[in-house]
């Protein structure tokens, strides 16, 4: 198992254009996390599933936003409409149960909207 | 809800110098405390843990105490080296965030030769 994989690593879109990230988890862990992290700040929780069930989704989260884990192994992050606030890390992380021992992160998917 | 709160950076020293990075956390019930590491470009790298108070996490040199009494989790490590330039993440998950992770705001640091 090499770890959490994110594709792409960047994506550059125009505004108003829909973009699509990949997360493929630890395979062993049944949760799975999406956070959001901008310049100069710490990552801020978006939505988390546990296997296919997405279980929490932040106030961040807008309806441009949606995020699917079909048969609860890799997840995929839809940001329809992109507008340059969106501009930001994507970062995805995977645990087994609560993660009480820690959470393992990805390398993340920077987006630029221009 | 819960937060973390850190210290302000950046933090400058030079190499073989002594390293403290301030932590504290408001948070309901027993979190676990983190500290993350993020080298330019990269993503996060869990660098030590705490799960119950008084437990002591270390990694690489570096060390930090649950202190469930002032509820601060501060990273030490006694002599930095240029290769640990990097942004610190503090982090607790559980207590009442049903085991989400919650970060503060990074403290980058930057060590010279």
């Amino acid at each position: 198992d090499t770890g959490v994989s994110q594709n792409p690593r960047h994506k550059i879109t125009k505004r108003g254009q829909n973009v699509t990230f990949r997360c493929d988890p630890i395979s062993e862990h049944n949760r799975l996390y999406w956070y959001r992290q901008t310049l100069g700040q710490g990552p801020e929780f978006l939505t988390y599933f546990q296997n296919e069930a997405q279980l929490e989704k932040s106030r961040l989260l807008s309806d441009r936003f949606s995020a699917e884990r079909p048969k609860g192994s890799f997840s995929t992050l839809e940001i329809q409409r992109t507008e340059q606030g969106d501009s930001a890390m994507y970062l995805c992380a995977s645990s087994l149960d609560r993660g009480r021992d820690g959470y393992t992160f990805g390398s993340g998917t920077r987006l630029t909207v221009v | 809800g819960d937060s973390v709160t850190q210290m302000e950076g950046p933090v400058t020293l030079s190499e073989e110098a002594f390293l403290t990075i301030n932590c504290t956390y408001t948070a309901t019930g027993y979190p676990s405390l983190f500290w993350y590491v993020q080298y330019p470009g990269e993503g996060l790298q869990l660098l030590l843990k705490a799960t119950k108070a008084d437990d002591k996490g270390s990694n690489k040199g570096f060390e930090a105490t649950y202190r469930k009494e002032t509820t601060s989790f501060h990273l030490e490590k006694g002599s930095v080296q240029v290769s640990d330039s990097a942004v610190y993440f503090c982090a607790l998950s559980g207590g009442g965030s049903n085991y989400k992770l919650t970060f503060g705001k990074g403290t980058l640091l930057t060590v010279n030769p």
